[in-house]
């Protein structure tokens, strides 16, 4: 069964600071690998795909990697920006599967 | 682009009511939409898969006769919540993907049971 974790659970730093958040699982059979906003009461909006056949992927501030292998994917947020204060969720789907597995978020404060 | 609407966003009712919230596609036709329940602090997890034309497949420990799913048409996925109690209190969320690469989720859907 595919878990994921997320590491740290919470991380607050003060802004301008580039910053990574880890991602990792246990299943390295996976379709593709997404990172996701979630702002408070909100639903989710997708930052990055990366497909397993990818290493990374880049949008603006944001760059994610990807080492399937070794079940691991990190999100890397530059000169990070009080807006960026969410709860960030990575999540992987099965290369036989259609839903995804979320892990469990890191909640991240950007102090002005 | 393609855009799943979930409605309501937010419902408020009392112990033992019963909640119809709608997943519906709007500029594609999905065969499978997903649900998933968020509890405070927690993270998504899948609770069941709707497929239209037939059953919907419940993860382990979901009741499917608490949570009613119902995929009658190519754009609309329905999940009712049965006597609903206050520890049914959470956040649902649908999702859609035209294809297997993109998935597209809804908005989400704020239930407390007083």
């Amino acid at each position: 069964k595919q878990e994921v974790t997320q590491i740290p659970a919470a991380l607050s730093v003060p802004e301008g600071e580039n910053l990574v958040l880890n991602c990792s699982f246990t299943d390295s059979a996976i379709y593709n690998l997404q990172w996701f906003r979630q702002d408070p009461g909100k639903g989710l909006t997708s930052l990055l795909l990366i497909q397993s056949s990818q290493r990374e992927q880049t949008s603006g501030r944001l760059n994610a990697s990807l080492d399937k292998s070794s079940g691991r994917s990190t999100l890397y947020i530059a000169a990070s920006q009080p807006g960026d204060s969410a709860t960030y969720l990575c999540a992987v789907i099965h290369n036989y599967g259609q839903n995804f597995v979320f892990g469990p978020g890191t909640r991240l404060s950007v102090l002005p | 682009g393609a855009v799943v609407s979930q409605h309501p966003s937010w419902v408020i009712c009392k112990s033992g009511t019963s909640v119809k919230i709608e997943c519906r596609s709007l500029d594609f036709q999905a065969t499978t939409m997903f649900w998933y329940r968020q509890f405070p602090k927690q993270s998504l997890m899948l609770m069941a898969t709707s497929n239209e034309g037939s059953k919907a497949t419940y993860e382990q420990g979901v009741e499917k006769d608490k949570f009613l799913i119902n995929h009658a048409s190519l754009t609309l996925s329905t999940l009712t919540v049965t006597s609903a109690h206050p520890e049914d209190s959470s956040f649902y969320i649908c999702s859609a993907n035209p294809v297997q690469d993109i998935q597209y989720f809804g908005a989400g859907t704020r239930l407390s049971v007083l």
